[in-house]
């Protein structure tokens, strides 16, 4: 089975800053990598499909890049609505699918 | 709008069964999968297994092989889960999430989540 690790596991920076996350495959995924946004009492929200597409109605200043094993979630000017955890999320053909173990993101 | 109204809280004993609905609607049920996604108290998320809405066909996560069963009833637009033998780690909010039938594979829309709690 793929294995994902996530890092870090929680930050904390100030509103404006830019924020990256990554996600690291056991193996090569090509471009099989989401991410979600997940705040608390929330359901998860999709972000990020495919790597590196935006979803439709998702601000701009999230982005998603990688390919193979390593991929970088980045948010570029850190908002309050922020705050939440952010998880990735792999897939293969069958489909099965294993998510990562999440990043916290705070306000410093 | 796409929506997915799931069934309320359980509390079940260890061993029981819980069977958990998850009412499509705003779009065309046949054409999409559910996926079913657990996250136990402030844990990740875990994915459990997905179901065709077309055909039926499933594929769950081979930890709950054997304990766990999806359905769907397209005449409701409904998709059900069935997790058997219960036990307390089991304990933990459960979701339906709409995906795709082909690649690219993701969960664009969510259900509200369902809390089962396993106890006895």
């Amino acid at each position: 089975d793929i294995q994902m690790t996530q890092s870090p596991s929680s930050l904390s920076a100030s509103v404006g800053d830019r924020v990256t996350i990554t996600c690291q495959a056991s193996q090569d995924i090509s471009n099989y990598l989401n991410w979600y946004q997940q705040k608390p009492g929330k359901a998860p929200k999709l972000l990020i499909y495919d790597a590196s597409n935006l979803e439709t109605g998702v601000p701009s200043r999230f982005s998603g890049s990688g390919s193979g094993t390593d991929f970088t979630f980045t948010i570029s000017s850190l908002q309050p609505e922020d705050i939440a955890t952010y998880y990735c999320q792999q897939y293969d053909n069958l489909p099965r699918f294993t998510f990562g173990p999440g990043t916290k993101v705070d306000i410093k | 709008q796409v929506q997915l109204v799931q069934s309320g809280a359980e509390v079940k004993k260890p061993g029981a069964s819980v069977k958990v609905s998850c009412k499509a609607s705003g779009y065309t049920f046949t054409s999409y999968g559910i996926s079913w996604v657990r996250q136990a108290p402030g844990q990740g998320l875990e994915w459990m297994g997905w179901i065709s809405a077309y055909n039926g066909n499933t594929n769950y996560a081979q930890k709950l092989q054997g304990r766990v069963t999806m359905t769907t009833d397209t005449s409701t637009s409904t998709a059900y889960m069935e997790l058997r033998s219960l036990r307390s780690d089991d304990t933990a909010v459960y979701y339906c999430a709409r995906m795709g039938v082909r690649f690219p594979y993701y969960f664009d829309y969510w259900g509200q989540g369902t809390l089962v709690t396993v106890s006895s």
